[in-house]
């Protein structure tokens, strides 16, 4: 079945520096998916790709949809301790669909 | 505006038991999704149900697992003869159309730990 290759596994940092983690698949998706999941929490979608080399911002993170179909990064700029968290990419075949494959999650630590 | 509830957040159960999770969608949401989460691992997708009719449960194990969202009250995710291997954090999502999981938002989870 489809897999999504999600690096690093953890990151620790120190406040204020920026951050970067992606995804591959060996598979063309046609949607990418960010989301934040805090401890105890469920999942907070961060950010929506919907179209290959798209390049989309919200706030202090920016993320793209790779060319290829095949992959998408995720950049912090400036952590911040509240960005402390689990960081997952998630990839949808289908736009719109319900069978959307999730990566194994980048943790995040920030050191005031 | 409440978001996505389930009950209970945290649920133990001793090995052959029942465990019942609920899911009450966001109000004017008619689809709803089941996840699971193994510690360390991403959410696995389980089964996709819309009022009265399960539209696929191809993520769902073949035994011991059903899942059911009536027209009235909360969606049902129900695991008989619970195993080890069951405990896991369980995640509903709910949108109000087919937009999939890009326009649900997820509840709390329950916590499901087998002793």
């Amino acid at each position: 079945g489809q897999q999504l290759n999600q690096s690093p596994q953890s990151m620790f940092i120190q406040e204020g520096e920026d951050v970067s983690m992606n995804c591959t698949s060996s598979s063309i998706f046609n949607t990418w998916l960010w989301y934040k999941q805090e401890p105890g929490e469920g999942p907070v979608l961060l950010i929506a790709l919907y179209k290959a080399g798209e390049l989309t911002s919200n706030g202090r993170l920016t993320a793209q949809f790779g060319i290829t179909r095949k992959d998408s990064f995720l950049n912090i700029s400036a952590s911040i301790p509240s960005d402390v968290g689990i960081y997952f990419c998630a990839g949808q075949l289908n736009t719109g669909g319900f069978k959307t494959i999730f990566g194994a999650g980048t943790r995040l630590f920030v050191k005031a | 505006n409440a978001g996505v509830m389930q009950n209970p957040r945290h649920l133990v159960r001793r090995r052959g038991q029942e465990a019942r999770l609920r899911c009450s969608p966001m109000k004017g949401h008619s689809h709803v999704y089941w996840y699971r989460q193994l510690p360390e691992e991403g959410l696995k997708f389980m089964v996709y149900l819309q009022k009265e009719n399960i539209i696929d449960e191809s993520g769902m194990p073949k035994e011991r697992f059903s899942a059911e969202f009536p027209k009235e009250g909360p969606s049902i995710l129900r695991i008989q003869q619970v195993v080890r291997g069951d405990s896991a954090a369980y995640f509903c999502a709910s949108s109000p159309a087919q937009g999939g999981v890009a326009e649900a938002f997820f509840g709390q989870g329950t916590r499901l730990t087998v002793v």
